[in-house]
């Protein structure tokens, strides 16, 4: 089936610094991609929508300039937190739709934990 | 984003009972429903979708129900099995986005 690859799984950082985080899709081709974030025992929020070639749509109330958003080529977006604070540990799945009626799959998830 | 919310953050069931998850959306223009079972540390997995022109769907174990009128959505997992254990999240989706709901947590006692 369908599958994102999500990297890297668990990242520790410290303050200030930058973390790339990296979803692929493996065996088709993703025009469009889902950033999420969820925090322990929550839901996931969407925060942005990535698509290929052009400029990601983000959610209100996520930063762009915080959160920048890279889809580059149909089987690659990136997710890169910059000046990360302890505030921004949280987990990040992404997302990319399939097909029309194969739905959506998700990476496996980063756990970010800035020290 | 959309509102999208489940009654019970908590269910216990015995091994081998029937499970019944339930979710109340909030967004009428909705037309595409996903259920989704996210174990710990994990990302979410699909279970099983459904169109808004459609009542009912069934799966391997799993049947979601769509009540378009009340604006409600459900999951039932038949003879629930400790593999089933997790969080299960639906999502609704108007257009291009998915939007989440809060996540039940299931636990199935052995």
């Amino acid at each position: 089936g369908a599958v994102v690859s999500q990297h890297p799984s668990w990242v520790i950082c410290k303050s200030g610094t930058s973390v790339k985080i990296e979803c692929r899709s493996l065996d088709f081709q993703a025009t469009t991609m889902f950033w999420y974030r969820q925090f322990p025992k929550q839901s996931l929020m969407l925060m942005a929508t990535s698509n290929e070639g052009s400029k990601a749509t983000y959610e209100q109330g996520v930063e762009k300039d915080k959160f920048l958003i890279n889809h580059a080529s149909l089987t690659l977006s990136t997710l890169t937190v910059t000046s990360a604070h302890p505030e921004d540990s949280s987990f990040y799945i992404c997302s990319a739709r399939v097909s029309t009626n194969y739905g959506y799959t998700f990476g496996s998830g980063t756990r970010l934990t800035v020290v | 984003g959309e509102s999208v919310g489940l009654h019970l953050p908590t269910l216990s069931v015995q091994e081998g009972d029937n499970s019944i998850i339930n979710c109340a959306y909030s967004n009428s223009a909705s037309d595409y429903f996903i259920w989704y079972k996210q174990e710990s540390g994990k990302g979410p997995q699909f279970i099983i979708d459904i169109r808004s022109n459609m009542d009912k769907r069934q799966g391997q174990r799993v049947t979601v129900l769509l009540n378009k009128t009340v604006k409600h959505l459900s999951l039932q997992i038949a003879a629930t099995q400790p593999g089933d254990s997790a969080v299960y999240f639906c999502a609704e989706s108007a257009g291009n986005q998915f939007y989440f709901g809060t996540g039940t947590s299931l636990t199935v006692i052995p």
